[in-house]
């Protein structure tokens, strides 16, 4: 079945660029997404990028795939302290009503 | 925007008891969906419901059922809670078809979390 890896944990400067990497093993994975939990939250829906693009681009956040390597990366432009949650990436089949999830990656924005 | 609301924010309950986790969401979505969330493990899908009245098992099923009598409210029962239940719960809708909030992933409760002594 489909798994989905993470790092577990990223800290950055306010103002520098942040960078979440997601690997994933099964190629058929035809929509991922990517959510952002605060502490004490749900998720809520990123972004998300079809298997049939490279890249997509949406204010601060780009998400770049490459399918060659089953890699995702997001991509925050000038984080902020706001911007501090944990991200998750998810990846769904076509033909599946599953969503699976990696383990989550912890962004820390330090002033 | 669809609202996808669990009933407590907070549970704590003995162990051996019946608990019932509720999920209500308003936009009319086909396909409910209970995780439950640890630290380093993600989420992991416990049951979802494709339609009313039908339910498939998700990756970790043992130790739960789930309900899904009408169409909003989709129903997680411990039916005899244990310590290693202890975790956070959440539940998600999504719409079924191809078009519309099917493309666009699941919408999330804010989630239960659940402690077991």
């Amino acid at each position: 079945g489909e798994d989905v890896e993470q790092s577990l944990f990223l800290s950055v400067r306010e103002g520098d660029s942040s960078v979440i990497n997601c690997t994933y093993t099964d190629s058929s994975s035809t929509y991922l997404y990517w959510y952002k939990q605060e502490p004490g939250a749900g998720l809520q829906l990123l972004t998300y990028i079809f298997s049939n693009m490279d890249m997509k681009q949406d204010q601060r956040l780009t998400v770049l795939l490459n399918k060659k390597d089953k890699h995702l990366s997001l991509r925050i432009a000038d984080t902020q302290t706001g911007d501090s949650a944990i991200y998750f990436c998810a990846g769904r089949m076509d033909s599946s009503y599953k969503l699976i999830f990696g383990s989550g990656t912890r962004l820390l924005v330090r002033p | 925007d669809v609202k996808v609301t669990q009933s407590s924010r907070y549970l704590v309950k003995r162990t051996g008891e019946k608990v019932f986790l509720e999920c209500v969401q308003d936009m009319d979505h086909e396909n409910m969906f209970w995780y439950r969330q640890d630290p380093g493990l993600g989420l992991r899908l416990i049951y979802f419901s494709y339609d009313v009245k039908m339910k498939e098992k998700g990756d970790i099923p043992e130790g739960y059922s789930v309900s899904r009598e009408k169409k909003e409210r989709f129903s997680l029962i411990l039916e005899s809670a244990s310590t290693n239940q202890t975790s956070m719960y959440l539940c998600a809708s999504r719409g079924g078809g191809q078009g519309g909030s099917n493309l666009y992933g699941y919408t999330f409760g804010s989630g239960t979390r659940l402690t077991v002594v």
